[in-house]
């Protein structure tokens, strides 16, 4: 089992344009969680997704969005990109949604935006 | 809301030295308080975490209520916990489960 996978690794954009990334959870898992890590802080939550739906949001403005398909893999969309969305974007996946349960997290995607 | 602070952004002990990483929470109901560390070029991963009480590679913590505390200690340092921690909280309430994290501190342990 490889764990958590996240696509890309790197991605380079520029201002006010969108982007997607991808994760693929750790065999078993439904849930997956994503977090913002910039530069110099901890992760930060987005949102959580399970059964295909978004059940918990951070406090992140309506340009982020996500979605979770059958397979429990997940995108995460950004859309109109600005400088400060820079950061590491992080995936984490776990059974169910208890805080109980323990999420394992993937490498991560480094987004830069110019 | 859930706050999570971690004062000391860098740390560093010499080995078989006594560690204490502090982690102060603020939050009005019942937490879950949970420490995750990332090695270096590796993911980030579970420590330990309150509810299962375990000493995980010699590392305990415990959550102080009336301090709002859950510092993670190991009373002699090895060079191989060199590594980034943050301490983070979740709720204990149904659909609040989120993982609020602080900001890490960097441990380094001099030889």
């Amino acid at each position: 089992d490889a764990g958590v996978t996240q696509s890309p690794t790197h991605l380079i954009k520029t201002r006010g344009q969108q982007v997607t990334l991808r994760c693929s959870p750790k065999s078993g898992h439904d849930t997956v969680s994503w977090y913002q890590q910039a530069l110099g802080q901890g992760p930060q939550f987005i949102f959580q997704y399970y059964e295909e739906e978004e059940r918990q949001r951070g406090n992140f403005p309506d340009r982020f969005s996500g979605h979770q398909f059958p397979n429990y893999s997940s995108e995460l969309n950004v859309n109109a990109l600005l400088l400060g969305d820079s950061a590491l974007y992080l995936c984490a996946s776990s059974w169910g949604t208890g805080y109980s349960n323990e999420q394992f997290f993937g490498p991560g995607t480094r987004l830069t935006v110019l | 809301a859930q706050r999570v602070t971690q004062p000391e952004k860098l740390l560093s002990v010499f080995k078989g030295a006594p560690v204490e990483l502090k982690c102060n929470y603020s939050y009005s109901g019942s937490p879950e308080l949970f420490w995750y560390v990332q090695y270096s070029r590796q993911r980030l991963q579970l420590l330990l975490r309150h509810i299962s009480r375990e000493s995980i590679k010699g590392f305990t913590a415990d959550l102080n209520k009336g301090e709002t505390s859950f510092h993670l200690k190991k009373p002699f340092a090895q060079e191989e916990d060199s590594a980034m921690y943050y301490c983070a909280l979740s709720a204990l309430t149904r659909g609040n489960e989120k993982l609020t994290f602080g900001t890490g501190t960097r441990l380094t342990i001099i030889p």
